[in-house]
């Protein structure tokens, strides 16, 4: 298995909802990042969990709260959002997180969110 | 600090021209290039990448060579097609301790090609 899966694909939420966005990896992987991707723009790193502790935060709202269960899973929690939050949210995952350069990151699909 | 300026776009291009995407890089340690590919309403994909000077990346037609004295990784195909349609974002990954995490990202270019 060479995938990241995150689900849903696509979130409608209000702003004072509270939802959870999921990704999964089976990889071995033991560093996960969440990125958040606006149109016609790079993705911007949010958290980085390597081994399952939160190593970078960065400097994201609190209204954003992750969360790594174990090695493969990744969870995104969300609660009263903005609609600027809306966007595509991505999950990713790589060896190591300090193990060298080399190594790329495998990106999911992401989820689209959008805030009503 | 590191960074990563990339070719702005839109590019438009007829079916089987040349592509050359300009990708250059400012690094205090030695980075690894990568070109990565995002398809309309998907994520990222690793197209290719090359982990030292003069190495040369190359998947599904596409090349780009790690070129140290210009600090570049230009990304080219020699005859694009439809399908290749798509924004390109080159990369480079800092080695280190407490860089190694770290992806920084150009803005990216969104090609287009026409039949």
């Amino acid at each position: 298995d060479t995938e990241v899966t995150q689900t849903p694909k696509h979130l409608v939420m209000g702003m004072t909802n509270k939802k959870s966005l999921k990704c999964e990896q089976h990889m071995g992987h033991r560093a996960m990042y969440w990125y958040k991707q606006k149109a016609k723009k790079p993705p911007e790193l949010m958290f980085v969990y390597s081994y399952e502790k939160l190593s970078i935060n960065e400097s994201v709202p609190s209204r954003f709260s992750p969360e790594c269960p174990n090695s493969s899973l990744l969870n995104l929690h969300l609660h009263a959002l903005q609609p600027e939050d809306s966007a595509l949210y991505l999950c990713a995952s790589s060896q190591d997180r300090g193990a060298g350069s080399n190594y790329g990151y495998t990106f999911g699909s992401g989820t689209r969110l959008t805030v009503v | 600090g590191d960074s990563v300026t990339q070719m702005e776009g839109p590019v438009t291009l007829s079916e089987e021209a040349c592509l050359t995407i300009n990708c250059t890089y400012t690094a205090t340690g030695y980075p690894s290039l990568f070109w990565y590919v995002q398809y309309p309403g998907e994520g990222l994909q690793l197209l290719l990448k090359a982990t030292k000077a003069d190495d040369k990346g190359s998947n599904k037609g596409f090349e780009a060579t790690y070129r140290k004295e210009t600090t570049s990784f230009h990304l080219e195909k020699g005859s694009v097609q439809v399908s290749d349609s798509a924004v390109y974002f080159c990369a480079l990954r800092a080695v280190g301790v407490n860089t190694g995490n770290q992806f920084y990202f150009g803005t990216g270019t969104s090609l287009t090609v026409i039949p």
